[in-house]
């Protein structure tokens, strides 16, 4: 099985820099998802990471470590529309396909 | 590009009864997915279809819930009887995967609106 651990919800100020972790524990690795939802809204496409290192996609970055099972998405110059939850989630090879297990998601509060 | 469509966005329904949703993936992606989100949680896996076969649907409770994708477009999951602990969103999401063993960009899943689902 699949266990993912973020935390459930941060706070943080107009214009600040964020830092939401993830930890993953799994077998088959094949690589991690990030992606924003906004409360009644579907899940959006962030990133995504499957080698170790740094993405940065305007805004926003993601960072995976297979090694260390860690991951984290770095949210520059805050807006208020980030307010938003951020799932974490592991694709992992079953056989079939590739099987994607979500974590249950950080919930960010943007604040003036 | 069309994204994936669902219907219907709302659905009110008693226990014991019957229940379908409809989704339509974005074109030429070949995996179909139905995921339940429960309010608070991340989403969870039901059924996972290549084309018109199954993946995985380890997570399906299979006396009540079904799925289909019979032209390896369209599917249907249906809920019958529907009970209290249903009531969740369905998100349907689509990917360009074709089922490779590595990981790469076209795992990348795109969702639909999602369904909301209410059992009184």
């Amino acid at each position: 099985g699949q266990n993912i651990d973020q935390p459930t919800e941060m706070t943080a100020t107009e214009g600040a820099i964020v830092q939401i972790n993830c930890t993953y524990q799994t077998s088959g690795f094949n690589g991690l998802f990030w992606y924003q939802q906004h409360a009644g809204e579907a899940p959006t496409f962030l990133s995504y990471n499957v080698l170790d290192g740094l993405e940065e996609k305007g805004r926003f970055s993601s960072f995976l470590s297979r090694s260390k099972g860690y991951s984290y998405l770095l949210l520059k110059e805050l807006q208020m529309k980030d307010s938003a939850s951020y799932l974490c989630a592991v694709s992992a090879y079953t056989g079939g396909g590739n099987k994607l297990t979500f974590g249950t998601g950080t919930q960010l509060k943007v604040e003036l | 590009e069309a994204g994936v469509a669902q219907s219907p966005r709302y659905k009110i329904i008693e226990k014991r009864q019957s229940v379908a949703f409809w989704c339509n993936p974005i074109s030429g992606h070949a995996t179909l997915y139905w995921y339940q989100q429960i309010l608070g949680q991340g989403p969870k896996l039901l059924i996972q279809f290549q084309n018109n076969g199954v993946v995985d649907d380890s997570q399906l409770p299979k006396d009540r819930f079904s799925a289909e994708r019979l032209k390896g477009v369209d599917s249907t999951l249906k809920i019958q009887p529907a009970k209290l602990e249903d009531s969740a969103v369905y998100l349907c999401a689509s990917s360009f995967a074709r089922g490779s063993s590595g990981g790469d960009s076209t795992d990348t899943q795109y969702f639909g609106p999602g369904t909301r689902l209410t059992v009184l």
